[in-house]
Parts: structure tokens; sequence; C-alpha cells
């Protein structure tokens, strides 16, 4: 079955950028999803198709898909975009239809 | 507004089932699959399966077939997911969620509150 892979963890600085990365065997080939969870929260959608933003969602929010790795870009990080973030994808060799990353922990310093 | 609003809580014994509904509103339900995915405490996000509402026509993952079985009543734009069999690692908050996009890399969008189901003699 296809596997994702995310960094359990990444901290940066207020107003820096943050880079959460989701790689996967030819994941260039495929479309990347993002969420963003909050604790407590469900995931909200902040990327889909790799690089598209849904209404609502800042600029500053950006994805972006190439070889075997996947980035969700976060500019000028705030406080509040402290959350778990997931990458999914869809697997249509395997029953696994859809696949989410492992997650990644953003701490926002 | 498009809003997925799920049924409460639920404890349950090793052993028993559950059924968690998922009513939709502000759009055509019967137009867009929905989803299932649940998350045990402290960990990931794990598809379950999904269910095209017009045709009721169902597709789950490997790991749930034989226990999960999602339906849907058109009439009322609800959703359900009924899980049987339940062991203590089913403990965990179930989501329901709308597919956008074609069906071979939909994303979804958006997400019910979530379901917390707690298996426990």
């Amino acid at each position: 079955s296809y596997v994702l892979t995310q960094p359990p963890s990444v901290s940066v600085a207020p107003g820096q950028t943050a880079r959460i990365t989701c790689g996967g065997n030819n994941i260039g080939s495929k479309s990347v999803h993002w969420y963003q969870q909050k604790p407590g929260q469900a995931p909200v959608l902040v990327v889909y198709d790799d690089s598209d933003r849904p209404s609502g969602i800042p600029e500053r929010f950006s994805g972006s898909n190439s070889g075997n790795t996947a980035t969700l870009t976060i500019s000028r990080v705030e406080a509040g975009d402290e959350a778990d973030y997931y990458c999914q994808v869809w697997d249509s060799s395997s029953d696994h239809h859809v696949v989410f990353g492992g997650g990644t922990k953003l701490t926002v310093l | 507004q498009v809003q997925l609003v799920q049924s409460g809580a639920e404890v349950k014994k090793p052993g028993a089932s559950v059924k968690v509904s998922c009513k939709a509103s502000g759009y055509t339900f019967t137009g867009y699959y929905m989803h299932w995915v649940r998350q045990a405490p402290g960990q990931g996000l794990e598809w379950m399966g999904w269910i095209n509402p017009n045709s009721g026509g169902t597709n789950y993952a490997q790991k749930f077939q034989g226990r999960v079985t999602m339906t849907r009543d058109t009439s009322i734009s609800t959703a359900y997911m009924e899980l049987s069999r339940l062991r203590s690692d089913d403990t965990a908050v179930y989501y329901c969620a709308r597919a956008r996009g074609y069906s071979s890399s939909a994303w979804f969008d958006p997400w019910g509150q979530g379901t917390l189901v707690t298996v426990s003699s």
C-alpha cells in the first residue's frame, strides 16, 4: 500500500516561514491535499490539488508537489497556525483508496 | 452554509455495535460522496470508506471489511456508519467528511464535528 511520510514535528518562530513535507513514491504524479487540525477540533482543508486554496484560507498557506515530495508552506507564521497538519492522497493501486500522512505538529516558538 | 452535524458521543461494551449519524445541510446530499475517517486518541487520521448517497454504493478499507456498514437515508439527508464487534482499539473520534473533486483525487470539505466512541467493559 502507498505510504506518506511526514516529519513528526516542525518548529518555527512567529513571522518566519514553515515548511511541512509529505514524502511518497512519485507523489508528484498525484494530487495532494492538506488539512489543519487544532486540538479538539475537526480537520479543516487548507490546500487542495497540490496548491489551490479554499475560500477563507489566507494566502500565507501555499503548496507544491514534485518528484517524491509535496510541501505545505506557511509564510509569516502566526501563533494561531500552531496545529497538526496532515497530507492526503488517493491510491488507486490498492483498496486503501485514501491515504493520510502521519501528521506533523507545527509549534510556533 | 454547507454543514455536517454528527450524533453524540457513545459508550459501548466490547463486542457491541455502534451506529453514528451524519446529517448534511446546505447542499444537495445526493451530489457528493460521503467518507468516514476515524482518529484514535493521540493518533493520526485513518480512512474507513465511502458511500455514494445517490446510489447507495459503498467502498470500505480492507481493514474494516466485514465489520463496517455505511448507509444513507436520502429523505433526511443523513449518512450512517455502523461498526460491529467493537474492540477497545476502536475507541476513537469518528468523522464524516464530504468529498469534492474528481472521485480518484477527491479532497474532504467540510468535516463533521466528530463523534467520540468509547469501547470499554
